[in-house]
């Protein structure tokens, strides 16, 4: 079992929908987390971190931590075709390395 | 603002050869990090250094070796290349002493090594 867990999807969703993006992970040490984009053949992006249980808003992202059942996602409000990629969660942990999961590609159809 | 760079971008080789792959971190960043992403894979954790001194070890090969200069920028050291090192390796860099909550990393474009 990997430590960092993702539905490889793919997910499609309309243009101007929510697209919701899940993570689920096995380390109760993991401390922050990472949503991060990647395009084909680029590298990944980093679109936002979460470290405390809650949501966190920035601008058309939010990102949500629940500690209690190892659970983080990520909510695109009005997706975009430019938005169609793969998204990366990745954890924090004992020392500074990340550890990702296996990327969610996301498909959003004008 | 300034990026991870990141040279070559592209570098092919035969078996057996040896590479070596740079990276320059974000201006301040003290710590820098590798990763190798195969093709369909995420990116898996090699090593990591935290002002010249390695910090962290994933899943490097003994073939591979790596080390950070008194400039910050890291070099990774491939030798005796073998078909299944074909992949993106990509550099991250973050601060760890810039008091932030969070260690964050941000990364280069990646080389892409093709092994013949």
């Amino acid at each position: 079992q990997k430590e960092v867990e993702q539905n490889s999807g793919p997910l499609s969703v309309p243009e101007g929908a929510i697209a919701s993006l899940n993570c689920t992970y096995s380390d109760r040490g993991s401390q922050s987390f990472f949503w991060y984009r990647q395009y084909s053949g680029k590298s990944p992006e980093l679109i936002m971190f979460i470290y405390s249980n809650g949501d966190k808003e920035d601008g058309r992202f939010t990102a949500q931590l629940n500690k209690a059942s190892q659970y983080v996602s990520l909510l695109i409000r009005d997706s975009q075709p430019s938005d169609s990629a793969t998204y990366l969660c990745a954890a924090h942990n004992a020392g500074n390395m990340l550890t990702f999961g296996g990327g969610t590609r996301l498909m959003v159809k004008p | 603002a300034a990026g991870v760079i990141q040279s070559p971008r592209h570098l092919i080789k035969e078996k057996r050869e040896t590479a070596t792959l740079k990276c320059y971190p974000i201006p301040r960043h003290d710590t820098v990090y590798w990763y190798q992403q195969g093709p369909g894979q995420d990116p898996q954790f090699l090593i990591s250094f935290y002002e010249k001194m390695q910090s962290d070890k994933g899943s490097i090969p003994d073939r591979f070796s790596a080390q950070q200069f008194s400039d910050y920028h890291s070099e990774l050291n491939m030798s005796s290349l073998e078909l299944g090192d074909s992949a993106l390796y990509f550099c991250a860099s973050s601060s760890l002493t810039s008091g932030g909550s969070t260690d964050t990393q941000y990364f280069g474009p990646g080389t892409r090594l093709t092994v013949l």
